[in-house]
């Protein structure tokens, strides 16, 4: 079955700060591979997405690359802001979407002024 | 891209009671879901809602706990039926545009007393 493995937060990082949140994934055929953001309080947004191998899906500063020989879809962005303090999902979905969004655990990531 | 609403927002309930959750898109989408969260979890697929027809669930999900509707292909709803504490999380329904692309409700963050 598809399983989507992400970093175990939290993770605290100083403003200005490089962020990487490492994401990889296991499915059958070639599954499209999204990023979601929950901020407190509210529901899921999406941030990025990608359909193939070699895409890279960018929105709001942060990017994620689809690599397909490494089975993983970091996310990343080169200068944090307090203001993306929040829950990040890593999800898979596979089937053109008939079978639902499998998610990683999330990440909650914390940045200090 | 869809726009969906939730209602309600939030409730508290009494053990023993049913709440309907109603889900609307603003847009025709091709698939919708229905996912809990529980507290400071992941999200977790309860059943993909068919329009007109029976909802198909996941592994540990079941009709009568959790009935379904999808009467067109904008809206749906989903009872949480005869509730307990353990019911107490965040119901979140999810839609898929004709990019294959999955967007979020804001979610109904349901307290079972």
């Amino acid at each position: 079955g598809n399983s989507v493995t992400q970093m175990e937060g939290p993770v605290t990082l100083s403003e200005e700060a490089f962020l990487t949140i490492n994401c990889t994934y296991t499915a059958t055929g070639y599954p499209s591979l999204f990023w979601y953001v929950q901020y407190p309080g509210e529901g899921l947004q999406l941030l990025l997405k990608a359909t193939k191998a070699d895409d890279k899906g960018s929105n709001k500063g942060f990017e994620a690359t689809y690599r397909k020989e490494t089975t993983s879809f970091h996310l990343e962005k080169g200068s944090v802001q307090v203001s993306d303090s929040a829950v990040y999902f890593c999800a898979l979905m596979s089937g053109g979407g008939a079978d639902g969004l499998t998610f990683g655990k999330g990440t909650h990531l914390i940045i200090q002024p | 891209s869809a726009v969906i609403s939730q209602k309600p927002s939030r409730d508290i309930c009494q053990r023993g009671t049913s709440l309907t959750i109603q889900c609307q898109v603003d847009s025709q989408v091709t698939m919708m879901f229905w996912y809990r969260q529980q507290p400071g979890q992941s999200l977790t697929l309860i059943a993909t809602a068919n329009q007109g027809s029976e909802a198909t669930y996941e592994s540990g999900f079941v009709i009568d706990k959790f009935p379904i509707s999808r009467p067109n292909l904008t809206f749906s709803t989903l009872t949480v039926s005869n509730m307990s504490p353990e019911d107490s999380s965040i119901y979140l329904c999810s839609a898929v545009d004709w990019e294959e692309t999955q967007y979020f409700g804001p979610g109904t963050r349901l307290l079972v007393l």
